[in-house]
């Protein structure tokens, strides 16, 4: 099991554009959450999928969306692009029926930079 | 307001040291309390969580709902103790397991 697979690993996007970053769960797993950690800053929770709904959200705008497969697996999209929107994006899978809450598997994230 | 505060951004000891990185939060509720780890050019890991009340590579953390605090220690650091630790909580919410973060503690230990 190769674990949480992110793609691409790097992406360079112009400001206005949009960009579809795409997340595998770790086999098993259900549930797919995606968090973006900007420079020095620790992960921010954007939302969280499972059974093809976003069951909840962060406070983010609506630029940012998401879907899930069938197959579990997730895109993130983001609409007009900002400087700002430059980050570290992490996909985290976890399987919901887990006992203990909390522990997410992390993929090696997507760097995004907007110029 | 849910948040974590880690006031350390980088902590430095020699190895055989005792470390301890502080960790507080606010929550209402009863939060779960996570450390996570990043190694250098590895992913994002659970280290320890509190419920499980575990010892994970000589670490401990022990809850203190009264100071709303959650510290990560270890009595003698190693050099492969080196790396980045975020303390996370997540609310007892039905169906949810959202992780808030805190802005990471860079533990460096020297030879």
């Amino acid at each position: 099991d190769a674990g949480v697979t992110q793609s691409p690993t790097h992406l360079i996007k112009t400001r206005g554009q949009q960009v579809t970053l795409r997340c595998s769960p770790k086999s098993g797993h259900d549930t797919v959450s995606w968090y973006q950690q900007a420079l020095g800053q620790g992960p921010q929770f954007i939302f969280q999928y499972y059974e093809e709904e976003e069951r909840q959200r962060g406070n983010f705008p609506d630029r940012f969306s998401g879907h899930q497969f069938p197959n579990y697996s997730s895109e993130l999209n983001v609409n007009a692009l900002l400087l700002g929107d430059s980050a570290l994006y992490l996909c985290a899978s976890s399987f919901l029926g887990q006992v203990v809450l909390g522990e997410q598997y992390f993929g090696p994230g997507t760097r995004l930079t907007v110029t | 307001a849910q948040r974590v505060t880690q006031p350390e951004k980088l902590l430095s000891v020699f190895k055989g040291a005792p470390v301890e990185l502080k960790c507080n939060y606010s929550y209402s509720g009863s939060p779960e309390l996570f450390w996570y780890v990043q190694y250098s050019r590895q992913r994002l890991q659970l280290l320890l969580r509190h419920i499980s009340r575990e010892s994970i590579k000589g670490f401990t953390a022990d809850l203190n709902k009264g100071e709303t605090s959650f510290h990560l220690k270890k009595p003698f650091a190693q050099e492969e103790d080196s790396a980045m630790y975020y303390c996370a909580l997540s609310g007892r919410s039905y169906n949810t397991d959202k992780l808030i973060f805190g802005t990471g503690t860079r533990l460096q230990v020297f030879p």
